[in-house]
């Protein structure tokens, strides 16, 4: 049974970069694509974008132009990078794992944004 | 983008009730389409994929139906431990949408 644990920066001021990662136990961490997704608060989910074990990803083009994944397969972590982060991404992030239905998630992080 | 849009937003139910939420989508998404329950301060937890298959361990008293663009999540009688946010997912066509969400409360 796969687990993920997240961790990065719960504050930032704006115009930061958000860094988060997220580690992958259990089952295999190839043959799957690996994705974030975040919730403002009291809002829906929105989908970031995903990475595979090849490096393949796709991103959400709302986020296209900030947004940076990557993964260590060797560790067994994807992370994630927001530039230039304002009061508007102010949300909790959750890892998951995804291609389509996604399933597991990780524990979510708050990350507040202040001006 | 596709557009995913449930209804209704709050649902005010009792225990034992029969509840049917639903998502329809802008365009259609065939049947690749995801529920997901979620509790206070907790990550979602996926109920039922590609429109009808039940996830395990999920209770039989949670079904989806649909295809196409109209989809409905029902379930069949409320227990205390389904109140709770549901959200749709499409993952048809990226980038992958979800719902505005639909908070089911106690009546």
């Amino acid at each position: 049974q796969v687990q993920l644990q997240q961790w990065g920066a719960g504050l930032l001021k704006s115009s930061e970069t958000l860094s988060l990662t997220c580690a992958v136990y259990g089952e295999s961490f190839s043959d799957y694509y690996w994705t974030w997704i975040r919730q403002p608060p009291g809002k829906g989910l929105e989908w970031i974008g995903e990475i595979n074990d090849s490096g393949n990803i796709n991103y959400n083009p709302s986020l296209k132009s900030r947004v940076t994944m990557s993964v260590d397969t060797s560790k067994r972590q994807f992370s994630v990078k927001l530039s230039s982060v304002t009061a508007a991404d102010t949300a909790v992030y959750y890892c998951a794992r995804g291609g389509g239905r996604v399933d597991p998630w990780g524990q979510g992080t708050l990350v507040t944004v202040s001006s | 983008d596709i557009q995913m849009t449930q209804s209704p937003s709050t649902l005010s139910a009792s225990v034992g009730d029969r509840v049917t939420i639903t998502c329809r989508a802008s365009q259609s998404i065939r049947s690749w389409l995801a529920w997901y329950q979620q509790k206070p301060g907790k990550a979602p937890k996926v109920l039922i994929s590609k429109a009808s298959s039940l996830e395990s361990g999920v209770p039989s008293r949670f079904s989806g139906s649909g295809s196409g663009t109209d989809f409905t999540l029902t379930i069949s009688s409320l227990q205390p431990d389904d109140f709770a946010t549901y959200h749709c997912q499409q993952y048809n066509t990226y980038p992958w949408t979800f719902g505005q969400g639909t908070k089911v409360e106690i009546k």
